[in-house]
């Protein structure tokens, strides 16, 4: 079955640091995979869009890789601050058009 | 300002109670959609509507209902015969168009049972 795996539960670093979020998947083929922010009680934010011919999408602070090989999508975010605690998710397009799957989620904790 | 308005906040519910969650959209978007969020799970896909008058099951629509009567609207009932309701509800929509669109969500609905 498809599967959805972000590293791990939460992730704690030290303001200024990178944070590095993973993400993989198994028996999907997914076109475009996405990455949204979450905050306590609200609803996700959408944050970049990758597709798969594309390695790397950046904006900002932020940097999203694809490998489709190894099945995984890496979420990096530089220079990172208090502000960016927050809980981050990836979604897959599913085979149906126009629905994705999410994955749980990571809880980052920058602290100060 | 264009969004998605979920209502209400918090919801109450009695054994043997049918509730119905709000979801207005004024993006004039075409799809709508409806989630549960459980702790420490991911979104999971209840119904989900590409145009007014039609809808679709997703993974987990046993014990809900829908309609789609216009299209700023997705309304979500919660029937008596979802025995564990209790979690956090998510509506979302995209636009028409080609190409991929990110989902904007609304700010949710926490359900609870008395």
């Amino acid at each position: 079955s498809q599967k959805i795996e972000q590293n791990s539960e939460a992730l704690n670093i030290q303001e200024g640091k990178t944070a590095t979020l993973t993400c993989n998947y198994t028996n999907y083929s997914p076109a475009y995979l996405q990455w949204y922010r979450q905050d306590p009680g609200r609803g996700p934010v959408f944050l970049l869009l990758i597709r798969e011919n594309e390695k790397e999408k950046r904006k900002e602070r932020l940097k999203v890789t694809f490998d489709t090989t190894l099945k995984q999508s890496l979420f990096h975010i530089t220079a990172s601050q208090p502000a960016d605690s927050a809980t981050y998710l990836c979604a897959l397009e599913r085979s149906s058009a126009r629905q994705l799957t999410f994955g749980s989620g990571t809880q980052l904790t920058v602290l100060p | 300002d264009g969004g998605i308005t979920q209502s209400p906040k918090y919801l109450f519910r009695k054994e043997g109670q049918n509730v119905t969650l709000s979801c207005e959209q004024n993006l004039n978007h075409d799809a709508m959609y409806w989630y549960r969020q459980d702790p420490g799970q991911g979104l999971r896909l209840i119904y989900y509507s590409q145009i007014v008058n039609d809808f679709q099951k997703g993974d987990i629509a046993e014990g809900y209902s829908v309609s789609r009567e216009k299209k700023e609207s997705f309304p979500l009932t919660v029937t008596s015969a979802q025995k564990n309701p209790t979690a956090f509800y998510l509506c979302a929509s995209i636009p028409r168009g080609e190409g991929r669109q990110p989902q904007h969500f609304g700010d949710g609905t926490r359900l609870s049972i008395l």
